[in-house]
């Protein structure tokens, strides 16, 4: 199985800054048809997870333009420009290149 | 609006069987790949298994390979999941998502234990 290591597991940030977590792979998450399947999720407590990112740097609809994605082969990052209140929260990288689709362990997103 | 709501969790015995199901709305269900996804305090997010449109194709972590098995009733809006030989290691909110995380609905829990 494709291993997603992410660092750091949390990360004290302060209002305003920017914040940046990275997600590594065990192996490659280019795929066959040249794709890179790597997305980032947000979630807040209580909540479900929501998804931010896909394959690599696609924003969803409705997410703010200070997440960014970027990254190839098996180095990934999520960077987020200035830091808000409601970007508080756990932050997954997930990797659907391969199965079995497998998560990252998490960062935890909070006030410094 | 995207409507997920799974259905059929609560506490069970080690190697009993639960059937979650998830009823979808707001999309064209019969379209969209599925997955189930489970969450708890000490592993984090977890990918279950995924099917796709038709019910043709379907993948699973190794970990329930045997013993949980998705499905899918188009007609129905509806997706499902069929967990046997539960263990307390199953325990965990399990998600009904769309596609690869598109949507997700608010979870249901199952405890596995005597």
């Amino acid at each position: 199985d494709v291993v997603m290591t992410q660092s750091p597991l949390s990360l004290p940030v302060t209002l305003g800054q920017p914040a940046s977590i990275s997600c590594r792979s065990s192996q490659s998450l280019v795929y066959s048809d040249g794709n890179t399947y790597l997305n980032w999720f947000h979630q807040r407590p209580g909540q479900s997870p929501r998804r931010l990112i896909y394959e690599v740097s696609n924003r969803d609809s409705g997410v703010p333009d200070r997440f960014s994605g970027s990254g190839s082969g098996t180095d990934f990052t999520l960077e987020i420009s200035r830091v808000e209140a409601e970007d508080l929260g756990v932050y997954y990288c997930l990797q659907n290149s391969h199965w079995p689709n497998t998560f990252g362990q998490g960062t935890r997103l909070e006030i410094k | 609006e995207v409507q997920l709501v799974e259905s059929g969790g609560g506490l069970v015995q080690p190697g009993g069987s639960l059937r979650l199901s998830c009823a979808a709305s707001g999309f064209t269900f019969s379209t969209y790949w599925m997955t189930w996804v489970r969450q708890t305090p000490e592993k984090g997010l977890e990918w279950v298994a995924t099917i796709n449109q038709d019910g043709s194709e379907k993948y699973y972590v190794d970990s329930v390979k045997g013993r949980l098995t998705i499905s899918r009733d188009n007609a129905k809006n509806s997706l499902y999941l069929q967990m046997n030989s539960l263990r307390a290691d199953d325990t965990a909110v399990f998600y009904c998502v769309v596609g690869i995380g598109i949507w997700w609905g608010q979870g249901i829990l199952i405890t596995v234990s005597s």
